[in-house]
């Protein structure tokens, strides 16, 4: 079983569409959860962290939902900028505070 | 500033060689980590380094890999005997003091022929 599972899409949008990701997540003792943004040959950026109250950095809004072990990524307004594949990343303390790396869903915003 | 600088940032290497990549943290760092990214697939954990000690690996890193500060600061892993299926992306990973989230280098893209 995988510890973290996203669609790897691929998503192609208008810009200014609104788009959201979903993620989840196998281990119930995970402790952090982020979004980290990956662009083509790059390393992993972190995008945002994601707290249990849900989180919103501009047009970001970032939720968990510990019960059903889900996390989502909503852009709105896309730009042709936020086209890169974002990773859905989970930490859980008892497995050493490694970093668990869903597949990543591929978003491209189309002009 | 990037938290931690990568080098080299490509290395060609002939199978059955040895190979060092190199991660330099800026200061104040809690975990080291090595991850990979085979080209089209998913991140992939190999090895966290917490108090000049391995925390934990995972079933990649076997014998073949090495850890080590050799000098205090400096952060390598060495990857033994390479075979064409080690090509792949190698990120290094550091978690500050205080913070959760990890920073990753840019990276070092090897290519085993």
């Amino acid at each position: 079983r995988k510890e973290v599972e996203q669609d790897p899409g691929p998503f192609n949008v208008p810009e200014g569409a609104t788009v959201a990701f979903n993620c989840t997540y196998s281990n119930s003792a995970s402790q952090s959860f982020f979004w980290y943004r990956q662009d083509c040959r790059k390393e992993p950026k972190l995008l945002m962290s994601v707290y249990s109250s849900g989180n919103e950095d501009g047009r970001f809004t970032a939720q968990l939902n510990r019960a059903s072990q889900y996390i989502s990524l909503l852009i709105r307004d896309s730009k042709l900028s936020d086209s890169a594949t974002y990773l859905c990343v989970v930490t859980s303390m008892n497995t050493g505070n490694q970093f668990y790396f869903g597949t990543g869903t591929s978003l491209t915003v189309i002009p | 500033e990037p938290e931690v600088t990568q080098t080299p940032s490509h290395q060609v290497t002939q199978m059955g060689q040895e190979v060092i990549l190199r991660c330099v943290p800026i200061s104040n760092h809690l975990y080291f980590y090595w991850y990979r990214q085979i080209l089209g697939q998913k991140v992939e954990f190999l090895v966290s380094f917490y108090n000049n000690e391995i925390s934990e690996k995972s079933e990649i890193f076997d014998d073949q890999f090495s850890v080590e500060r050799p000098d205090g600061s400096n952060f390598t892993l060495k990857i033994r005997s390479t075979k064409l299926e080690d090509s792949a992306m190698y990120f290094c990973a550091i978690e500050r003091v205080g913070d959760t989230e990890a920073f990753f280098g840019q990276g070092t893209r090897l290519t085993v022929v």
